[in-house]
């Protein structure tokens, strides 16, 4: 069965410090991982895509990595600031009629 | 660009009322996608369109939803008779093709009493 788990579930973190929230897939086959950002109210906005081939992108603070072989994916916020609280959602794309698949994501709340 | 836009933003209604949803994707995107999210559930695909033809409906719940792209700049998603389980967040999206990188409207928050 197609699924995507993400870890943890919620998390709370001063600001200024770093974080890695996970994504673990059972999608296939793959074809690529995306990781979205939702702000409290919003719809969600892609901050990266992850192909099979690609082991490491970064965006500003947050740096994905992805390891096909595990079929583990994380996002790593560096210095965090307060507007980095959101939900954070893994969406894993399989190929061919393989369906596109929602984690239900991480709730991180960055405090002062 | 606007980015895609939605209406209403909220919706309370009673339970087997006739739900409306509007969708006016980003002009020039050819792929429209509605998305229902919930706690439990998270966000799921419901069904999208591909130059305003439906491609995957598979992800409707059952025959009271519906969902028509009468044109390229339009779309609407239908509940009827509406439930308390509906309630949830509705979302658009559009892109040019896939839908990992579609670009999502603010959603309409439904509220089925």
């Amino acid at each position: 069965k197609n699924q995507v788990e993400q870890s943890p579930q919620s998390l709370i973190i001063l600001e200024g410090k770093n974080c890695t929230l996970q994504c673990n897939y059972t999608v296939s086959p793959f074809s690529n991982l995306r990781w979205y950002k939702q702000d409290t109210g919003r719809g969600p906005v892609s901050l990266t895509i992850m192909t099979f081939s690609e082991n490491t992108k970064s965006n500003g603070r947050y740096t994905a990595t992805l390891d096909a072989d595990t079929k583990q994916s994380s996002l790593h916020i560096t210095a965090s600031q307060l507007s980095d609280s959101a939900s954070y959602i893994c969406v894993v794309r399989g190929s061919g009629n393989t369906p596109l698949v929602f984690g239900k994501g991480t709730r991180l709340s960055v405090i002062a | 660009d606007a980015g895609v836009i939605q209406s209403p933003r909220h919706e309370v209604t009673e339970m087997g009322q006739e739900v409306t949803l509007r969708c006016k994707p980003i002009s020039g995107h050819n792929s429209l996608f509605w998305y229902r999210q919930t706690m439990m559930r998270g966000l799921e695909l419901l069904i999208y369109f591909n130059n305003n033809v439906p491609i995957d409906d598979s992800g409707m719940p059952e025959d009271r939803f519906s969902a028509k792209m009468p044109n390229a700049s339009f779309s609407t998603l239908k509940i009827q008779p509406s439930e308390p389980r509906d309630s949830a967040v509705y979302f658009c999206a559009s892109s040019r093709g896939q839908p990992e990188g579609a670009f999502f409207g603010q959603g309409t928050r439904l509220t089925v009493v």
